[in-house]
Parts: C-alpha cells; structure tokens; sequence
C-alpha cells in the first residue's frame, strides 16, 4: 500500500514564528502536492512538484514556499506564520502524468497560528 | 474562484435511503472526474472516479452521473450506511496532474 506520511499530526505556533511542514512518500512517486484544507472551501492547492528540485506554484502560493531535496520528501515552508494560515494540511503523492493517475493522501497536519 | 462547484455542503441520509452530492464544473479542460471520501483525522481517499466520454459509471452502491452538455455530475449512494458518514469531495483533473476540488459535502447516515 502506498503511504503517505506526515511529521506531525497538530501544530501549535506563534505569529511570525518559520514553520516546516514534511511529508514523505514511500512508493517512488513522481509527482508531490501540498494542500490546505478549509471549511466550506474544500482543498485548495498550495504548491506541488513533478521532480526533485522542481515545483510548481499552485491556486494559493502566497505567504509559502516548499522544498524538494529528495523524490520521497516534500517540505512547506510558512516564512513568517500568520493567523490566517491557521489550517489543516495535506500533502499528497501521485504516480506520473496518467490520465487516471490517483494522488494518495497523508492524515494531515493540523497548524494553529496563534 | 471555484472551478468545481459542489451541493449540499450537508447531508443527512436515514440507513437504506440514497444519498446525492452534486457537482458543477466550468472548465472545459477537464477530463477527468474523481470523487474522493474522506473520514474525520484521516486523509482523503479515491473512491470512484469518471471519464467524460461516459454518461455514467457504477461501483457496488455507488455510481457517477455525468452530464457533458450540463458541465454536471453527482454521486449517487444507494442503500446508504452509516459507515458511509465521511466527508465526500468531488473534483476535476487537468493535464498536469492538477485536481480542483469542491467544497465538500459532510455526509451523516443515521441508524
């Protein structure tokens, strides 16, 4: 089964604080995504990666960055956290570029901004 | 902007009845139309998933309805449970591997 992993499963931080967010994939896949999810807004795409060192800015890049070192890790970065990113994250990971190609999520992070 | 716009944001379905979540989409680029089901702390998983040149496409007691013309498409659950109660999130797929979600629907089935 593929397995999608996330560091931490509920955050607590500080205005202005610099927040990691990792997520490490175990099945060789190419592509990466980070999600934020909201209520009533479903999920929103932040930033995803199709290869190591490369990503892609998503619907809402703004206030993040990420990093790709390596095929398996895909890391969000929030520079300066604010109130508004208090959130749930999902990173996902998928196969290739198929048209049925399935993107395979971890359980999410949940960030409270305080 | 929602390119994917999903009804009801609720539901609340009695055991055995049938639950429908619909969905609106407005790019004509997709060509792809997953519907994934997520359970409280977990992630969302793929459930069923369709293709445009089908009308429709059926998977034990759930199926897709899908209306080109109508830029429309709704999950349909038949003899619904209450291990059924999730989350339900339709969406659209471009070449690129990009999703674009709806808002969700929250699904209760009540014993």
């Amino acid at each position: 089964d593929v397995k999608v992993t996330q560091s931490s499963r509920y955050l607590v931080k500080r205005t202005g604080e610099k927040v990691f967010l990792e997520c490490v994939q175990d099945m060789d896949h190419e592509n990466m995504f980070w999600y934020r999810q909201d209520p009533g807004l479903g999920l929103r795409l932040i930033y995803f990666s199709y290869d190591v060192k490369m990503k892609e800015k998503g619907d809402i890049p703004e206030g993040y960055s990420v990093s790709r070192e390596k095929k398996e890790r895909f890391s969000l970065i929030l520079e300066s956290a604010s109130t508004n990113q208090t959130s749930m994250y999902l990173c996902a990971s998928s196969f290739g570029t198929g048209l049925s190609e399935t993107q395979y999520f971890g359980p999410g992070t949940r960030l409270l901004v305080l | 902007q929602q390119q994917v716009k999903q009804s009801p944001q609720s539901l609340i379905v009695q055991k055995g009845g049938i639950s429908i979540i619909n969905c609106a989409y407005e790019n004509t680029a997709f060509d792809y139309f997953p519907w994934y089901q997520q359970f409280p702390g977990k992630g969302p998983a793929l459930l069923i998933a369709i293709r445009p040149d089908v009308s429709e496409k059926k998977e034990g007691r759930f199926t897709i309805s899908f209306n080109k013309s109508a830029k429309q498409f709704s999950l349909h659950i038949m003899d619904s449970q209450p291990g059924d109660s999730a989350t339900y999130f339709c969406a659209g797929w471009t070449s690129g591997s990009r999703l674009t979600f709806g808002e969700g629907t929250q699904l209760t089935v009540n014993p």
